[in-house]
């Protein structure tokens, strides 16, 4: 099977603007998290999408937003760029049935704003 | 919330030397960890977990306990070649359906 991918790989943008982020997750997979990845912060957990839904939220600001679309792929969004988003995001997908509820990450989208 | 706390930040061994990273959760309704290899510019890669029923589990060179009454698991690496090098992250999760909480990372390097 295809592992976890996400688009685009890099990203540059400035201050105000606003980014969006996609992840498509193993065939199969309905699970979709989200996790910001910097040096000082470590994985943050931003959210989780489950069949079109999401299902768990992490502490960020409503500027951070995603869904999911019915073939599991799902977008994340983040509005009104700050210096401070400036991070690897990082997607991962799980089964999420069954009891199963391993994650396999994506490469991530590394965002630079200015 | 679960909160996670992993040390040591960085660790240095000799090739052939033990490393063990240690981390203790809050939670005590978490009953999944797992354990994250990130070598230097790649994804995050799962290496080894463990559930709660579970007190110990080993895959060859790599074995993690989990101390349920005191909070906290431990990932054991004997062996150690500097392909282990790389910043490894532990997480709790309360399971099926539940979000991670990683730790902040422990940057594992192998001299030769």
């Amino acid at each position: 099977k295809a592992g976890v991918t996400q688009t685009p790989r890099y990203l540059i943008k400035t201050r105000g603007q606003q980014v969006t982020l996609s992840c498509s997750p193993i065939s199969g997979h309905r699970s979709v998290s989200w996790y910001q990845q910097t040096p000082g912060q470590g994985l943050q957990f931003l959210f989780e999408y489950f069949s079109e839904t999401q299902r768990n939220k992490g502490n960020f600001p409503g500027r951070f937003s995603g869904r999911q679309f019915s073939n599991s792929r799902s977008e994340m969004n983040v509005s009104t760029l700050e210096l401070g988003d400036s991070a690897l995001y990082l997607c991962a997908s799980a089964l999420s049935t069954g009891g199963s509820n391993e994650q396999f990450f994506g490469p991530g989208t590394r965002l630079t704003v200015l | 919330g679960e909160n996670v706390e992993q040390h040591p930040s960085t660790l240095s061994v000799q090739e052939g030397d033990s490393a063990v990273i240690k981390c203790t959760y809050s939670d005590s309704a978490s009953n999944y960890f797992p354990w994250y290899k990130q070598e230097l510019g790649k994804r995050p890669q799962l290496i080894i977990d463990i559930r709660s029923n579970v007190g110990e589990k080993k895959d060859q060179r790599i074995a993690v306990t989990l101390n349920k009454t005191a909070k906290h698991f431990s990932l054991h690496i004997t062996e150690t070649q500097p392909e282990d090098s790389a910043v490894y992250f532990c997480a709790a999760s309360k399971g099926y359906g539940q979000n991670f909480v990683f730790g902040p990372g422990t940057r594992l390097s192998v001299l030769p």
